[in-house]
């Protein structure tokens, strides 16, 4: 199966920092296969982008998606208050889908 | 108002089992293929297993081990986990969630569009 790792653990910012976050797959991801997650203590994950660069219906512009083949980035251009969790990446283009380990974006 | 709502978890033995469920509404169910995805407490996200539109098609973890059985009901929007054999390392949160587009096909690794808010098994003696 296909590793997903991701860097840094944790990201220490202040509001309307711009926050940088990488995915690094152990082997190329078929078609930009490659989505991101936020998810916030006590809640369920929420889809932020798809297709490596696609926005999910209601995600703000200042989230941005861009990579390809093993290397991906998450782009938070001005952080808010309400960014501050936890983000996965997840690989879908071969079985299993698999997730990363997780970066941690918190309050500097 | 698209709604996931698990239930059935809780604390079980080793060696116990479970059923967990999913109750799905504001969207055609029946039209999607459903996934169960798992957290261990403080931990990354892990899929289990899914199934698609029709029970046709299903796939399952390897860590799962002929452990787990899903199934759907789609006549009550409903989604199934059955957890046999539990062990210590199954403890966590289950999600159930779905396909991100309605689909007739095989089913397909893929992202996950709605998340219910999770339910806790915690497998200790």
């Amino acid at each position: 199966e296909i590793v997903l790792t991701q860097s840094p653990g944790t990201l220490s910012l202040s509001p309307g920092e711009r926050a940088t976050l990488s995915c690094r797959a152990s082997q190329s991801v078929s078609s930009s296969y490659l989505a991101w997650y936020q998810q916030k203590p006590g809640q369920a994950p929420r889809i932020l982008i798809y297709g490596a660069s696609s926005r999910a219906t209601g995600i703000p512009d200042r989230f941005s998606g861009s990579g390809s083949a093993t290397d991906f980035t998450l782009t938070i251009s001005r952080l808010e208050t309400e960014d501050f969790a936890v983000y996965y990446c997840q690989q879908y283009g071969y079985s299993p889908g698999t997730f990363g380990q997780g970066t941690k974006v918190e309050i500097k | 108002e698209v709604q996931l709502v698990e239930s059935g978890g809780g604390l079980v033995q080793p060696g116990r089992s479970l059923r967990l469920s999913c109750v799905v509404s504001g969207f055609p169910f029946e039209k999607y293929a459903m996934h169960w995805v798992r957290q261990a407490p403080g931990k990354g996200l892990e899929w289990v297993s899914g199934l698609s539109w029709n029970s046709g098609s299903v796939a399952y973890a390897d860590f799962v081990e002929g452990r787990f059985t899903i199934s759907r009901d789609n006549a009550k929007n409903s989604l199934y986990l059955q957890m046999n054999s539990l062990r210590t390392e199954d403890t966590g949160f289950y999600y159930c969630a779905s396909d991100p587009i309605a689909s007739t096909g095989p089913l397909v690794p893929t992202y996950f569009d709605y998340w219910g808010q999770g339910t806790l098994v915690t497998v200790s003696s």
